[in-house]
């Protein structure tokens, strides 16, 4: 099974905080995922990396930033938190391949007062 | 470009009955697709996966059938209960991501 870790799940943080969600998995896994869900909406892919020190914007424009420095970690970073950027975000990795099969975070609700 | 399109967007039904819910694709050449579960405010939990070779997976009351040359797949629940209840996307990969398809949130009624 999946070792896919997301911290925090809640996060509770007023404006014009700099946040960072963490995403970590002890897979091995070259690619990670970042995804933006709204409540009873769609997954939006944010962010991705196909390895330590690649990182690639997707398809959703997000003011977020994230590195990858080390092959299981690619955290998530907010430098002004604002209240549009409340929402679920979900971390993902995968084996590779072309034959793409994705492992999902438990996802970090972020709530902007 | 690759799209994932399901059909209903929402469902409901007593328990007990049996179920599809529907997955298109417009590009016929994939690799695999995957069907995933997601509980309110959770993560996605992937239930089947399909390589582009199969016709069909089962794991337990639940059966995946992929037809890649009418860019279909079906996800087949079995007698369905309340437990089942949650949303179900499909997915097929794309350059290097995942197309997901909006999803389709079951409602299983005891």
């Amino acid at each position: 099974e999946a070792d896919i870790y997301q911290t925090p799940r809640y996060l509770v943080i007023g404006t014009g905080k700099k946040i960072t969600l963490e995403c970590s998995q002890t897979m091995g896994h070259d690619k990670m995922y970042w995804y933006q869900q709204d409540p009873g909406m769609e997954l939006h892919l944010i962010h991705y990396s196909y390895g330590v020190n690649s990182t690639e914007k997707g398809d959703l424009s997000s003011e977020s930033t994230v590195s990858r420095i080390r092959t299981e970690h690619f955290p998530l970073t907010l430098e002004s938190a604002r209240p549009s950027h409340t929402s679920q975000y979900l971390c993902a990795s995968s084996d590779g391949g072309a034959g793409i099969r994705q492992y999902f975070g438990p996802g970090t609700r972020l709530t902007v007062t | 470009k690759q799209e994932v399109t399901q059909i209903p967007a929402a469902l409901s039904v007593p328990e007990g009955e049996n179920l599809v819910l529907n997955c298109s694709f417009t590009d016929s050449a994939i690799y695999n697709l995957q069907w995933f579960r997601q509980d309110p405010g959770k993560g996605l939990t992937s239930l089947l996966l399909i390589q582009s070779s199969q016709r069909e997976q089962t794991s337990g009351r639940l059966n995946a059938s992929l037809d890649k040359s009418s860019g279909r797949s079906t996800l087949y629940i079995a007698a369905s209960q309340p437990g089942d209840s949650a949303t179900y996307l499909c997915a097929v990969p794309d350059t290097g991501k995942l197309i997901f398809g909006q999803g389709t949130t079951l409602q299983v009624k005891p």
